[in-house]
C-alpha cells in the first residue's frame, strides 16, 4: 500500500501519440517530483513542483510537459516520445519544500513502465 | 565525477553474513543523507536517514564521514528478504533542491 498512486501502471505508446500520466497523493505533502528511471542508471529528476509552482525543470525536452492543478494531483503529459524515452517514471511527493527542512524525506508511488514503440 | 558514487555490485554473500555498503558524494554542502532500498521492478522506499552520530535499526548500521564525504549501511545477519538494491541518496538543502540519487548496489543473499 502506498500512499502515492500512479497510473497507469504499464503504457505501450506509439511515437506519435499523446498520453498522460497522473499521480495523486494522499499524505497531505506540498511538494510533488517526476523522476526517470532508466535501466542500469541512477534515478533523474525531471520536475519539481512545490505547492502547485514549478521550482525546478532538470533540461527535461518539451516532448514531456507536466501539469500540477493542486497539491495532491501530478500529471505528465507526453508527446512525440522516442523510443530512447522508454523507462520507470516515478512519481514522488514529501511533507515540505524541497531544501527547507534538514531531513526531508520523500515517497514514491510504484511508478509508471512506458514503452514507445 | 559523479555526485553520489556507489559501487554497482553484485554483493553476493550467504545468510546470516555481514554485509557493508559505502557510498561517497561530491558536494561538502549536502545535509541529508538516506538509504533507501529497492526491490526488482519496485519503487525505492525509505530504508532509513542516516545521522551525523551514525544509528541503527534492528540489523541495519548508518554511519556517515563528512571528513571523507562518505555513507555506510551495515547489514548484520543477512536474509534472504534483504536481497534488493540500496540506493544512497543525499539532499543539498541549499541550492540544488532535491534528493540526488546514487546508482544503487544490489545485494544478493544466497541461501
Amino acid at each position: 500500500e502506498t500512499g502515492v498512486t500512479q497510473t497507469p501502471r504499464h503504457l505501450v505508446m506509439g511515437m506519435t501519440n499523446k498520453k498522460s500520466l497522473k499521480c495523486e497523493q494522499h499524505l497531505g505533502h506540498n511538494a510533488m517530483y517526476w523522476y526517470k528511471q532508466s535501466a542500469k542508471k541512477p534515478l533523474e529528476l525531471m520536475f519539481v513542483y512545490n505547492f502547485k509552482e514549478q521550482t525546478e525543470n532538470n533540461s527535461v525536452p518539451s516532448r514531456f510537459s507536466p501539469e500540477c492543478p493542486n497539491s495532491s494531483h501530478l500529471f505528465l503529459h507526453l508527446h512525440t516520445l522516442q523510443p530512447e524515452d522508454s523507462a520507470l517514471y516515478l512519481c514522488a511527493s514529501s511533507q515540505d519544500p524541497p531544501g527547507t527542512v534538514t531531513g526531508n524525506t520523500i515517497y514514491f508511488g510504484e511508478g509508471s513502465w512506458l514503452t514507445v514503440v | 565525477r559523479k555526485e553520489v558514487e556507489q559501487d554497482p555490485g553484485p554483493f553476493n554473500v550467504p545468510e546470516g553474513a555481514t554485509v557493508a555498503f559505502n557510498c561517497t558524494y561530491s558536494n561538502s554542502a549536502s545535509q541529508s543523507f538516506f538509504w533507501y532500498r529497492q526491490d526488482c521492478r519496485k519503487e525505492p522506499k525509505l530504508l532509513m536517514s542516516v545521522y551525523s552520530s551514525g544509528n541503527e535499526d534492528g540489523r541495519f548500521t548508518a554511519q556517515l564521514n563528512r571528513a571523507s564525504q562518505y555513507i555506510s549501511l551495515l547489514i548484520r545477519d543477512s536474509k534472504l528478504s534483504d536481497s534488493a538494491t540500496y540506493l544512497c541518496v543525499v539532499n543539498r538543502d541549499t541550492g540544488r533542491r532535491a534528493l540526488t540519487f546514487g546508482s544503487g548496489t544490489r545485494l544478493q543473499v544466497q541461501p
